[in-house]
Parts: structure tokens; sequence; C-alpha cells
């Protein structure tokens, strides 16, 4: 079955802690595989897409890298107002239909 | 500024009514997509559009029904047949390419009272 699994539901970390949200996947045929930031009550905001492994992507304090089974969001020295629930979301080919599936979320809190 | 609005940002619906929540955007994207969230659970796409005067079911489609009359806009009805209304509902768009980076809208909550 394909699925897309992020971990952990929730982290909280001190003001300056680094850390990193996990984001794996069972599908085959990856197209792509997104990172967005979403904050209570809002849309969700792109950050990066990645398209095959070994690439990676900065912005600011974040780092997303890809593998062929996972991604991670790398956090470093985060700041209270990086504070959000950070997703991704998978692109891929299914009998012969292409398909996108978000996962279900990890909710970052940064203590000042 | 380039962008994807979603209106009314609040909406409050009786049971038995159906209700329209309104999708614009402003970035020429071709494709068009409708999601809905709830807590704990990742985005559902429930309709999504390539082009105009064209839309395909999600997989939630049911008790939902859209439009795609103008390139812009994108409206989602939600029809007395859908069972648990009650979510929050975003509206996304994309370049040409369906499945491409897709960019969201503020969302609409919708409570059924």
């Amino acid at each position: 079955e394909d699925q897309v699994t992020q971990s952990p539901e929730a982290l909280r970390l001190q003001e300056g802690e680094s850390s990193s949200l996990n984001c794996s996947y069972t599908v085959s045929g990856l197209r792509g595989l997104f990172w967005y930031r979403q904050d209570p009550g809002k849309g969700p905001e792109f950050l990066f897409t990645l398209y095959s492994a070994g690439e990676e992507k900065e912005k600011e304090r974040l780092k997303a890298t890809l593998t062929k089974k996972e991604s991670f969001l790398h956090i470093t020295a985060p700041k209270p107002e990086d504070s959000a629930t950070y997703l991704c979301a998978v692109h891929f080919a299914s009998e012969g239909a292409q398909k996108l599936v978000f996962g279900q979320g990890t909710r970052l809190t940064i203590n000042p | 500024d380039g962008g994807i609005t979603q209106s009314p940002k609040y909406l409050f619906r009786k049971e038995g009514q159906n209700v329209t929540l309104s999708c614009e955007q402003n970035l020429n994207h071709d494709a068009m997509y409708w999601y809905r969230q709830d807590p704990g659970q990742g985005l559902r796409l429930i309709y999504y559009s390539q082009i105009v005067n064209d839309f395909q079911k999600g997989d939630i489609a049911e008790g939902y029904s859209v439009s795609r009359e103008k390139k812009e806009s994108f409206p989602l009805t939600v029809t007395s047949a859908q069972k648990n209304p009650t979510a929050f509902y975003l509206c996304a768009s994309s370049t040409h390419r369906e499945w491409d980076t897709q960019y969201f809208g503020p969302g609409t909550r919708l409570t059924v009272l």
C-alpha cells in the first residue's frame, strides 16, 4: 500500500536546539516530494520541492534532504517563530495514474 | 500581488443546506485543487481541475460538486448529501503540470450547526 508517514507527531525543542523531522514513504515511481509549513488556522506555505535521491535544498534555518525511502527536514538553531506544523507530500505514479499523498504532519513547538 | 484567495474565512451551515466556497487565483495557473483537512489527518483531495470546463473526482468527492468556467475560479459546493461537512477546506493551484508544486489559499472553516 502506498503510504506517507511523518514522525514524530509532535516535537518540543528549546530555542537553539537543532533537530530533524522525518517523512518516510512506501511508494514506487516517485515524481517529487514537497515540504510545507502550516500555521494554525492558515493554509500551508510552500517550502521545498525535491525530485531525486541525494538532492538537498536550504532556506534560512531549514534544510531538506531526500533518499529513496525518506526525507528529512533539518532545523538548525530554531527560533520560536519556527513553531508550526510541517507537512510533507509525495507525488508518485501508481497503476497508470499520478497521485499526491500528504502525511499527517509534525507539530513543532520551539520554546524561548 | 499574485496569490490565491478563498472566501469566506468562516462559514456556518444548517443541516440540509448547500453552501458554496469561493476560490480565486491570479497566478495564471492551469491546475486547481480542493482539499479537506480534519484534525489528525493528512489533507484529502476532493476535486481537481487541469483546464477550464474539465475536472476530476479526488478521493472523497461524494457530497461535493465543483465547476471550472474560468481559469481563475474554482468554486466548491458542499451539498446536503455530505454526511460530515464540518472541516477546514483548502484550495490550491499549480502550473500547467498536474501535481507540480501547489500553492495554497488561506482556507475556509465550515461548521455545520
